[in-house]
């Protein structure tokens, strides 16, 4: 079936510096992809979405890449954070706003001191 | 505004129980939908509710159920329990639904099944 999957379990990075994350998915027909993160405790939060039409977004201290060749998606994160410190995962939007979706396990992202 | 608030956070229940857990969405928010998320396999749709009916649906086994109430607020009930039913379950809300980027989550119930 179509799945939406991360590349790598753990990302551990020192404040100050950047961070990528990435995401391999599937459905070459989805309408949009998007980014969440998820502190411990806590619900998924919305970060930053992008339409399938683009190859680029930013936002703040986030950018978002699509690579549509090879199905590919990356976050980047500028300047990493403490705060920053969380689970990413990335989801896709079918066409037919179908919500039989399923999300990769995450990438735990670590931020060290 | 207030978020979603799910209840309760944390569940204990024995092989073989039930259990029921509970969303109240964001005000004015008439679509719920319902998530379980474990470490293996992330983050699974399992039903979305909209003005009281079950619009759609995902692949779990009939021993998942829910509903919507007249105030949007949903339940989630899960029969028979096994041990591999042992996860975050999370709701989301959005207006009318039939869009990702427009859900809110809400913080989740850790069920754990002895």
């Amino acid at each position: 079936g179509e799945s939406v999957g991360l590349h790598l379990p753990t990302l551990s990075v020192q404040e100050g510096d950047n961070s990528i994350i990435n995401c391999a998915y599937s459905n070459s027909a989805s309408d949009y992809f998007i980014w969440y993160k998820q502190e411990s405790g806590k619900g998924p939060q919305f970060i930053i979405d992008i339409r399938s039409n683009m190859d680029k977004r930013q936002g703040q201290r986030v950018t978002v890449l699509l690579n549509k060749t090879v199905k590919h998606l990356s976050l980047q994160i500028a300047a990493t954070q403490p705060g920053d410190s969380a689970v990413y995962f990335c989801a896709e939007n079918p066409p037919s706003n179908d919500y039989k979706l399923s999300f990769g396990a995450g990438t735990t992202v670590t931020v060290r001191a | 505004k207030a978020g979603v608030t799910q209840t309760p956070r944390y569940l204990i229940k024995t092989r073989g129980q039930q259990v029921t857990l509970s969303c109240s969405p964001i005000s004015g928010h008439r679509s719920v939908s319902w998530y379980q998320q474990t470490p293996g396999q992330g983050l699974q749709f399992l039903f979305e509710y909209f003005s009281e009916t079950q619009r759609n649906k995902g692949n779990f086994p009939g021993r998942f159920s829910g509903r919507q109430f007249s105030n949007s607020r949903s339940e989630m009930n899960v029969s028979t329990l096994e041990l591999g039913d042992s996860a975050l379950y999370l709701c989301a809300s959005s207006l009318i639904g039939g869009s990702l980027r427009e859900q809110y989550f809400g913080p989740g119930t850790r069920l754990t099944v002895t």
